[in-house]
């Protein structure tokens, strides 16, 4: 079963705009983190941010982690065409618990 | 270091039959998990081993199985196939279970 739920589904913007895409989670989690995945290849590590952090950057990227709320965003600024991917939140929970997926926001980036 | 390889990357079978894929991970990294991608479900965890051990399975049938090897590779095992089982096969690696994982570019499966 899913634990992590994006939002939206699916988002188009134009390139340069900042796409913001939402987690949320239903169970307490060791860390939460961030994949892409371009059309039908393997998924990509972004990022990671653990429960006691409320805020990472890398490079274009911030996420934020709001453990009270049980939700987590993705902020992706001035998006570039190359940015064009599906996106997933995974969750992980304290010992050995295995790593949840959500079924991921679809971000098309316009030229 | 080489990535996360898996092996074939596409494959196609009938119903009834059963199919083996590989995943070797990165050099170093005990950790191997496997998830079955669908559009309808999304990305469903499969199993997990550390160090030879099964340390986590998700919710499938007995139908699929799998075992990590002593140099850290793994493989997973699907017994007679069914149409549903048609799916992107993805395997990932890491040093231990709690941080980042490294996928590999997956296994297409296509049972018709």
């Amino acid at each position: 079963s899913q634990q992590g739920e994006e939002d939206p589904q699916a988002l188009s913007i134009q390139e340069g705009e900042n796409a913001t895409m939402n987690c949320s989670y239903k169970t307490s989690i060791n860390n939460l983190q961030w994949y892409r995945q371009n059309s039908g290849r393997g998924l990509v590590h972004l990022i990671l941010i653990r429960s006691n952090e409320r805020e990472k950057h890398s490079g274009r990227l911030r996420v934020t982690l709001d453990t009270s709320k049980k939700s987590s965003s993705l902020l992706i600024t001035a998006s570039r065409a190359a940015d064009t991917a599906s996106y997933f939140c995974a969750t992980r929970g304290s010992g050995n618990t295995p790593l949840v997926f959500g079924k991921g926001t679809r971000l098309s980036v316009i030229a | 270091k080489a990535g996360v390889t898996q092996t074939p990357r596409y494959l196609i079978k009938t119903r009834g039959q059963q199919v083996t894929l590989s995943c070797s991970p990165i050099s170093g990294h005990r950790s191997v998990s496997w998830y079955q991608q669908t559009p309808g479900q999304g990305l469903q965890f499969l199993f997990e081993y550390f160090s030879e051990t099964q340390r986590n399975k998700g919710n499938f049938p007995g139908r699929f199985s799998g075992r990590q090897f002593s140099n850290s590779r793994s493989e997973m095992n699907v017994s007679t196939l069914e149409l549903g089982d048609s799916a992107l096969y993805l395997c990932a690696s890491s040093v231990q279970n709690q941080e980042t994982q490294y996928f590999g570019p997956g296994t297409r499966l296509l049972v018709l």
